[in-house]
């Protein structure tokens, strides 16, 4: 019983590299959220998705796309990688809406150089 | 806007005690929900409990409680006969138009 899988654990970028991170769940869930967790600052919300083929933005968007090609799978990439991106990112799901508990997968920890 | 404020950075607490974290929020919505969610070294984030605004009652979980009092707008959990397994960050959240987390407090539990 999988939920939600994220990958990778971890990574490490350099200034201006790009990458994907990928987010799964097997729970037939409609929503999926992309949060990043800072010191101090709790899990803010970066972009959503109500169901397969929408995407939306969140409290902190910028820097940031998304797809949701497939109702199990969202990614969230990263264009051209900056310092301030150096985070703990969270996927997490929820079967209908936002106030249904939410399951998160294990988390990526993302440094930039 | 909404907000959730935790004014806690830490707490600690002796095995078997007690314990109560601190959340109050701010929200013009009607109706809402606010949440607990316990985040071990683990890092991987688990629904403590789950509290619905419409509800006069106050949400358990087994040795989890919460004190809600809507008028104050305060949210705070109570943990009793603390275990160590206990120890992680907690988070409170609010769902009105959106979902806003607190900045988390993080719980030491000693034996």
């Amino acid at each position: 019983n999988a939920g939600v899988t994220q990958t990778p654990k971890f990574r490490v970028l350099k200034t201006g590299q790009s990458m994907t991170l990928l987010c799964a769940q097997d729970m037939n869930h409609e929503y999926m959220y992309w949060y990043r967790q800072d010191p101090g600052m709790g899990l803010r919300l970066i972009h959503y998705s109500v169901g397969e083929g929408t995407t939306a933005k969140g409290e902190v968007p910028d820097g940031y796309n998304v797809s949701r090609l497939k109702k199990q799978n969202f990614l969230l990439g990263l264009e051209s990688a900056a310092p301030s991106q150096t985070s703990v990112y969270f996927c997490a799901s929820t079967g209908t809406d936002f106030y249904q508990p939410q399951h998160f997968g294990d988390g990526t920890r993302l440094s930039i150089l | 806007a909404q907000t959730v404020t935790q004014s806690q950075p830490e707490m600690s607490v002796q095995e078997a005690e007690t314990v109560t974290l601190s959340c109050t929020y701010d929200t013009s919505e009607s109706d809402y929900y606010l949440f607990w969610y316990k985040q071990p070294p683990s890092r991987q984030m688990i629904l403590v409990i789950r509290q619905e605004a419409y509800k006069q009652q106050n949400a358990t979980e087994n040795r989890f409680s919460v004190n809600f009092q809507k008028a104050a707008k305060s949210f705070s959990l109570k943990i009793s006969d603390s275990q160590l397994g206990d120890a992680a960050m907690y988070f409170c959240a609010l769902y009105g138009n959106k979902l806003v987390f607190g900045a988390g407090t993080i719980l030491r539990v000693k034996s």
